[in-house]
């Protein structure tokens, strides 16, 4: 079975600080990995998505399959980061659902 | 350009009542469409995805149920509703297409949401 780890609930960090979403997956296969975010009083989004291989508002995940992870990243946060950040983990073209970590919310401090 | 519409945004319903939340989306044909729940430190739950017209799969058993009338519409309802079915409920689409290496998924791509709450 597929499952997303997402291991912190809350992240706080302080403006212009670095920034880690952690995210760890468990599959057998080779998975596409996503994040999602949901900015206060908006509707959840796709941030980014590993195959693409780009940065989207300042942050970059890579997929480290060694360590089945897909940790998100920005150097600096700012304030309008704030947000409820989901991985997400399909199992590839053919599968119906995703599955998702249970969110982890990112508070940047001003 | 493809867009999702979800009401009612808000519900406030007593228990026992019955319960019809509605999903459509326009643009696109055949989307899979998705309900999910989300709640706090729980993350997203899948409740229901269908593939086509009248093709359902649950993820849970619970007290809910789904129903694909039309291509693009998606309902979700309950005869009886508990307090436990509280929540915020979630529709979401995503397309398959061909690419050059095979079928592929795109993203989910959600509604604007409806809380629901059970009094």
């Amino acid at each position: 079975a597929q499952r997303v780890t997402q291991p912190e609930k809350l992240l706080s960090v302080f403006k212009g600080a670095p920034v880690e979403l952690k995210c760890n997956y468990s599959y057998s296969g080779s998975p596409e990995l996503f994040w999602y975010v949901q900015y206060s009083r908006q509707r959840l989004q796709l941030l980014l998505r590993h195959i693409s291989r780009e940065s989207i508002k300042g942050f970059t995940a890579d997929l480290n399959k060694g360590e089945t992870s897909f940790h998100l990243k920005k150097p600096f946060a700012q304030e309008e980061d704030s947000a409820m950040y989901y991985c997400a983990l399909d199992s590839g073209a053919g599968s119906y659902q995703l599955t998702f970590g249970k969110g982890t919310k990112l508070s940047v401090i001003p | 350009s493809q867009t999702i519409h979800q009401w009612p945004a808000t519900l406030v319903q007593p228990v026992g009542s019955p319960l019809s939340l509605e999903c459509t989306v326009e643009g696109t044909s055949n989307p899979n469409l998705y309900w999910y729940r989300q709640a706090a430190g729980r993350g997203l739950q899948l409740l229901f995805y269908s593939v086509g017209i009248g093709q359902i799969s649950s993820e849970v058993p619970q007290n809910l149920s789904a129903s694909r009338p039309q291509d693009r519409q998606f309902i979700l309802s309950s005869k009886k509703l508990l307090l436990s079915d509280s929540g915020f409920y979630l529709c979401a689409w995503r397309s398959r297409g061909q690419g050059l290496r095979g079928s592929y998924n795109s993203p989910l791509h959600f509604g604007n949401g409806t809380r629901l709450t059970v009094t």
